[in-house]
């Protein structure tokens, strides 16, 4: 149980075009899913928090108006890279919370690897 | 002080080395403690959750100690494929995040 899957896997685009991504928890319901980045060599960074119908909760420093988080079910949470550019290129992580035994705990997706050229 | 700190490594250990990392926390209200595991260019994976009485599954056993408000990680009979990042995760009660460490890197060798 608690699969998270993500898609698509690796995508390749153009400075300036939108990208995105899909974030489902397959068998279990996730009232919250988590976005994450990080570059190379680096430690994940916590972009947003997505919330099933309601707005999403940006970290300091993430353009909630770059970076669209749509939680429009229990399942599914979608975010949107706009007008994407080289600096954006990144791997993109989404997680949702789930149980290990009776712990409230993390799953995360298998990443999305974003190139902009 | 940061929230979750852990020593970045790399740890290099030959094969069948028994190594040890821990993980501080600065919260004394924090409920919940994790190890994930995550390997180069791949998301990370559950490794354990921690409990107060501590936790071993297999070659793994992991510790807390509230009262120094840090947590541990044992890896025995380390194997090559045991290398990889380990992430130190803490989280707070209901409605509260998770914190992740920076993780730990760790190096196996024949």
């Amino acid at each position: 149980g608690a699969v998270v899957s993500q898609h698509p896997s690796r995508v390749i685009c153009k400075s300036g075009t939108s990208v995105k991504i899909e974030c489902r928890s397959l068998d279990f319901q996730a009232t919250t899913m988590f976005w994450y980045r990080q570059f190379p060599k680096q430690s994940l960074m916590l972009m947003a928090t997505s919330n099933e119908g309601s707005k999403a909760t940006y970290e300091q420093g993430v353009e909630k108006d770059k970076f669209l988080i749509n939680h429009a079910s229990l399942t599914l949470s979608t975010l949107t890279v706009t007008s994407a550019h080289p600096e954006d290129s990144s791997f993109y992580i989404c997680s949702a919370n789930g149980l290990a035994g009776s712990t409230d705990t993390q799953y995360f997706g298998p990443g999305t690897r974003l190139t902009v050229l | 002080r940061k929230e979750v700190e852990q020593d970045p490594g790399p740890f290099n250990v030959p094969e069948g080395a028994t190594v040890a990392f821990n993980c501080t926390y600065n919260n004394s209200a924090s409920q919940s403690f994790f190890w994930y595991r995550q390997d180069c260019r791949k998301e990370p994976k559950l490794l354990m959750s921690v409990y107060s009485s501590g936790n071993e599954d297999g070659r793994f056993t992991a510790q807390l100690n509230r009262a120094s408000q840090y947590i541990s990680l044992l890896i025995r009979d380390s194997k090559l494929s045991d290398s990889a990042t380990y992430l130190c995760v803490v989280k707070g009660g209901q409605g509260f995040s998770f914190i992740f460490g920076k993780g730990t890197r760790l190096l196996v060798k024949p």
